[in-house]
């Protein structure tokens, strides 16, 4: 079965400051990847996603992450955050054949300081 | 187009007390599912049900029955609520229900407190 890690449950940055929110998976075969953002009394919402190809995926809002098959890791990264991007991200996995749930990792929550 | 809609919004019970949450999403999607969102746990899948006529369980479905009552309509009940059964609860849906690469999308979230 898979599993994922996220890294830190907390992570404070200065407005404009670059940001960096780590995700490691485990799992015995090859995976899709995601991150999901959610934004104060919202539901969650997709900002990218790895399928194959490109290991580099750009997302919604100027996020992006990199899929690393040896470390087992797809962490995201800003390189300058806004206010607006405060909130909680979520890693998540499935395997990639057969209609397998998605598994989430329990979270990081963002703090966007001014 | 309001996408995954939830109700109620906010619910208080008291133990033993049943209650359902309803789920309906207007994007035409085969797939919905139920999670459960606790502080420190991220998501938790209750139950999902890949099309309709059709409903598996989750990682965590003690405590709890559905019901896809057609393609638009998921529903989630506590037959006899628990204070462990506090938590956020999210209807999701995504639109083949078939791949895994699919994106789901979320409604807004039910937040229950039983007491």
């Amino acid at each position: 079965a898979q599993s994922v890690t996220q890294l830190d449950s907390q992570v404070p940055v200065f407005e404009e400051a670059p940001v960096e929110l780590r995700c490691n998976y485990s799992s015995s075969v090859s995976v899709y990847l995601f991150w999901y953002v959610q934004y104060p009394n919202q539901g969650l919402q997709l900002l990218l996603k790895y399928l194959s190809g490109s290991t580099l995926v750009k997302g919604i809002n100027g996020f992006e992450a990199e899929f690393n098959k040896s470390q087992t890791s797809f962490h995201l990264r800003k390189p300058s955050v806004h206010i607006s991007d405060t909130a909680e991200y979520f890693c998540a996995v499935t395997h990639n054949s057969g209609n397998t749930p998605l598994v989430f990792g329990k979270g990081t929550r963002l703090s966007v300081i001014a | 187009n309001a996408g995954v809609t939830q109700t109620p919004k906010f619910q208080v019970l008291k133990t033993g007390q049943s209650m359902t949450l309803q789920c309906a999403q207007d994007m035409n999607h085969n797939s919905m599912y139920w999670y459960r969102q606790d502080p420190g746990m991220g998501l938790r899948l209750i139950y999902y049900s890949a099309s309709e006529g059709t409903t598996d369980k989750g990682e965590v479905p003690n405590g709890y029955n559905v019901s896809r009552l057609n393609k638009r309509e998921f529903s989630l009940r506590l037959e006899s609520a628990a204070p462990s059964q506090t938590s956020v609860y999210f209807c999701a849906s995504s639109e083949l229900g078939r791949e895994p690469w699919e994106t789901q999308y979320f409604g807004p979230g039910t937040r229950l407190l039983v007491l």
